[in-house]
């Protein structure tokens, strides 16, 4: 079963745009970790955020984790084309031997011209 | 290799027949685990191998579905007597570790059963 929702479930903008994108999960976490998907395609590791770090950037990324709300956002600045893709977080369990995730439903990003 | 590998890239399957998927994973990667996406929603967790064990497979769905890495290497995916549902995108990730930094993935396979 898919531990998180995300919001909005699709998203449309121009480029140059930013783009923001919600996860909202129910159980306890280690780390939360976006990935990107293009159609067709396997999944792109993005970023991660253990679960004792609020904020984290990565060149046009930003990923706020709030555990108290058990939330994250994904901020993508300056949009281009080929930011088009769905976008799934997914929360990290660790079993002690592997950090097992859980993926949220995904939100469909849609950059146009 | 590159990057995680799997094969074929698509499968069509009549009902009642057996199916295999590969995955080569990250040279290296002594962590693997498997994952289906029907479509429209997120992967869900199938079963994890760390090397040849297989530690955790309590997402695989029923007993017609089976996984095996014998030498910690190549994984199979297998799926027996294949239903209408079980047509989706299997996904394969290796990790150097446990995937305590995040997973590579492969392609997936995109099975539709018929």
């Amino acid at each position: 079963s898919q531990q998180g929702e995300e919001d909005p479930q699709a998203l449309s903008i121009q480029e140059g745009e930013n783009a923001t994108m919600n996860c909202s999960y129910k159980t306890s976490i280690n780390n939360l970790q976006w990935y990107r998907q293009n159609s067709g395609r396997g999944l792109v590791h993005l970023i991660l955020i253990r679960s004792n770090e609020r904020e984290k950037h990565s060149g046009r990324l930003r990923v706020t984790l709030d555990t108290s709300k058990k939330s994250s956002s994904l901020l993508i600045t300056a949009s281009r084309a080929a930011d088009t893709a769905s976008y799934f977080c997914a929360t990290g369990r660790n079993t002690g031997t592997a950090s097992k995730l859980t993926f949220g439903t995904g939100t469909r990003l849609q950059v146009t011209l | 290799g590159a990057g995680v590998s799997q094969s074929p890239r698509y499968k069509v399957a009549k009902r009642g027949q057996d199916v295999a998927l590969r995955c080569d994973p990250i040279s290296g990667h002594v962590s693997l685990f498997w994952y289906q996406q029907a479509l429209g929603q997120g992967p869900e967790f199938l079963t994890y191998f760390q090397n040849e064990a297989q530690l955790d497979k309590s997402g695989l769905p029923s007993d017609r579905f089976f996984a095996e890495r014998p030498e910690g290497s190549v994984s199979t995916l297998k799926i027996q007597r294949t239903q209408q549902e079980d047509s989706a995108v299997y996904l394969c990730a290796s990790s150097q570790g446990g995937g305590f930094y995040g997973y590579t993935f492969g392609s997936g396979t995109r099975l539709t059963v018929v």
